[in-house]
């Protein structure tokens, strides 16, 4: 059972557009949310992460946005470059599940030059 | 290099075969992760160690076992294997119980089962 929704499964992007990638969740005890990037024949890294005490959080051309009513996260990647086509996981995880994650399908960014 | 060692890189075998994975964590990790990554089922946590402790399971399969040594590293023991084995198994340490800034992952290893 995926307690992480992920969509869409994979999305294509033009350089310079904008990447949008959705997440939804149902377990309220979730308290930490972060987002992996993936490239072929590698691990899984830290991209960036949000608590939900915040509505949004930016970094470089990455932003979380948050929204703990409708229980949704998005990833929106800003000026796409072909550097950022990879797989993007989200995930959710909390304090007392020893932040043990939860991750969404993943979705497969291809950004055209 | 994420300072998380997983060896081997690849791994062909055939079904009813038993293989061990294994994992190197960060220097002054404490925890051990593993999960599995597959195409149907995505990346799946599979079990934790911290400390030579077992921590917590997952989706493990009792032909699945593994163990953490007092050098920390650890090793996914796999027996009986079949063809829905075949996965990415990924290695992943932080250094307490559970590290609020994410997990580093190791480069995985991928095992293919004929």
């Amino acid at each position: 059972q995926q307690q992480v929704k992920q969509s869409p499964q994979s999305l294509i992007v033009q350089k310079g557009g904008i990447s949008i990638i959705n997440c939804a969740y149902e377990n309220t005890a979730f308290d930490y949310f972060p987002w992996y990037q993936q490239f072929p024949g590698k691990g899984p890294a830290l991209l960036i992460a949000i608590r939900p005490d915040v509505s949004e959080k930016k970094e470089g051309r990455f932003t979380i946005s948050f929204n703990k009513s409708a229980k949704q996260f998005s990833l929106h990647i800003m000026d796409s470059q072909p550097g950022d086509s990879a797989t993007y996981f989200c995930a959710a995880t909390y304090e007392s599940n020893d932040y043990k994650l939860s991750f969404g399908a993943g979705t497969t960014v291809t950004v055209r030059a | 290099d994420s300072g998380v060692t997983q060896t081997p890189k690849h791994l062909i075998t055939a079904t009813g075969q038993r293989v061990t994975l294994r994992c190197s964590p960060r220097s002054g990790d404490l925890s051990v992760y593993w999960y599995q990554q597959s195409l149907d089922q995505g990346l799946q946590f599979l079990i934790q160690y911290y400390n030579g402790e077992e921590r917590a399971k997952g989706n493990i399969l009792e032909r699945f076992s593994a163990q953490q040594f007092p050098d920390l590293h650890s090793e996914l023991n796999l027996s009986s294997l079949e063809l829905g084995d075949s996965a990415l198994y990924f290695c992943a340490s932080s250094v307490g119980r559970g590290d609020s800034y994410g997990y580093t992952f190791g480069s995985g290893t991928r095992l293919t089962v004929v």
